[in-house]
């Protein structure tokens, strides 16, 4: 079935460091993809999202490319902050379904 | 104010019993859900709830039954406890319109601990 597939965790880092988190999808069509971020102790937020291949999603300093071509949609920032300290979570939505299906989370460490 | 409300925050019971855990959203959406997320972080949607009708139900077992009052409310209650239900579990909901069933709006988690 449709899936979405993200590079396992932990991932730790320093501040200013560049981010890379990469996200592959399996689609029959053409499905919308997002970013969600949680950051302790909350629920999860949408960050950003992609509607269509080549769109960028961009938002907080954080940029994902919906690349039909590798079936990816690889989240990157070039400065991280401790404050980018999360679990970041791939996901997908086909435009005929309600719902919307999650990867597994990738948690991220920034340190000072 | 909290968009997205649920409670109680943690929860620690004994296998066997009964428990509820109730959401609440105030951002007038149609849609709401309850995802379970398990130790590893992997989340993965339960139920779906639209204008009080379910329009999602994942392979869960009919321990868990949802309810939704209305449309701002859906509640979670899960009979006879196990030790695998052991998870945190989120409400969350969507608004109609433009963006129907992808800007998901979370709550804080419920962290659900059997014994």
């Amino acid at each position: 079935g449709d899936s979405v597939t993200q590079m396992e965790g932990p991932v730790t880092l320093s501040e200013e460091a560049f981010l890379t988190i990469n996200c592959t999808y399996t689609a029959t069509g053409y499905p919308s993809l997002f970013w969600y971020v949680q950051y302790p102790g909350e629920g999860l937020q949408l960050l950003l999202k992609a509607t269509k291949a080549d769109d960028k999603g961009s938002n907080k300093g954080f940029e994902a490319t919906y690349r039909k071509e590798t079936t990816s949609f690889h989240l990157e920032k070039g400065s991280v902050q401790v404050s980018d300290s999360a679990v970041y979570f791939c996901a997908r939505r086909n435009s005929n379904d309600y719902k919307l299906s999650f990867g597994a989370g990738t948690t991220v460490t920034v340190r000072a | 104010d909290t968009a997205v409300s649920q409670t109680p925050k943690y929860l620690v019971t004994q296998m066997g019993n009964d428990k509820s855990i109730k959401c609440e959203q105030n951002l007038g959406h149609d849609t709401m859900y309850w995802y379970k997320q398990d130790s590893k972080k992997f989340l993965k949607i339960m139920f779906s709830y639209n204008n009080k009708e379910l329009i999602i139900n994942e392979t869960v077992p009919n321990r868990f039954s949802p309810k939704s009052p209305d449309k701002a409310h859906l509640n979670l209650h899960i009979n006879s406890l196990e030790l695998g239900d052991s998870a945190v579990y989120f409400c969350a909901s969507s608004p109609s319109g433009a963006e129907p069933f992808e800007k998901l709006f979370f709550g804080s988690g419920t962290q659900l601990s059997v014994l």
